[in-house]
């Protein structure tokens, strides 16, 4: 199971919007609505933003939202601030042994 | 407040062993399933293996398999990880995550495991 497809680094001034892309295959994001978004600071552990695809847990800013579309996820910040500098890695419920993959992880910068 | 604490990373020998440790705290264990996730080096994030509610019931991914066992105990609170047959490709910091449904909503801050001679 190879990981899913991200953009290494997306960036942004703050207040626009940036839109991180997550690609896989029919075997796990075009086959579960099981996609999971996470925000990783340097020495942090990771921080869950979006489940099944498009939710929001508790206490996440709306300014996260996420989507699919076949075997595509995204993830939009809007409003980009200071804060949201951090790696965001995708990941995906998926079908064979290594049941879930996560992506290969974008650097986002804001300018 | 709900936290994980991992132990027992450190510096090991190819093909040594080593077993991890996750403590919890603040939440009922027995209720979830529990995952491991590892980052290599300058690398991205990788799923590990996961174990049920009772530990029926565990997976690895391939590149583990054979090698590590997940494992837990519902009285003590803890989720542990045994890894045999350590590998460079082993080296990584090491989290435990709680796992609800397919996702991972809750992690600890992480122990590392380094894997040379």
């Amino acid at each position: 199971q190879s990981a899913l497809t991200q953009p290494a680094s997306v960036s942004g001034s703050p207040g626009q919007s940036i839109t991180i892309s997550c690609s896989g295959t029919s075997s796990d994001i075009g086959y579960y609505n099981s996609v999971s978004w996470y925000q990783h600071h340097p020495g942090k552990g990771p921080k869950l933003l979006i489940y099944d695809v498009s939710n929001r847990p508790s206490g996440v800013s709306n300014r996260f939202s996420g989507s699919k579309s076949g075997n595509t996820a995204s993830l939009t910040i809007s409003g980009l601030q200071a804060e949201d500098e951090a790696d965001y890695y995708c990941c995906s419920h998926a079908n064979g042994i290594t049941i879930y993959v996560f992506g290969t992880g974008t650097k986002v910068t804001v300018l | 407040e709900v936290q994980l604490l991992e132990s027992g990373g450190g510096l090991v020998q190819p093909g040594g062993s080593l077993r991890l440790s996750c403590a919890v705290s603040e939440f009922t264990f027995s209720s979830y399933a529990m995952t491991w996730v590892r980052q290599a080096p300058g690398k991205g994030l990788e799923w590990v293996s996961a174990i049920s509610t009772s530990g029926d019931r565990t997976y690895y991914a391939d590149s583990v398999k054979g090698r590590f066992t997940i494992s837990r105990d519902n009285f003590e609170n803890t989720l542990y990880l045994q890894m045999n047959g350590l590998r460079g490709e082993d080296t990584a910091l090491y989290y435990c995550a709680r796992k609800s449904y397919h996702n991972f909503d809750i992690w600890g801050q992480g122990t590392m495991v380094t894997v040379s001679s």
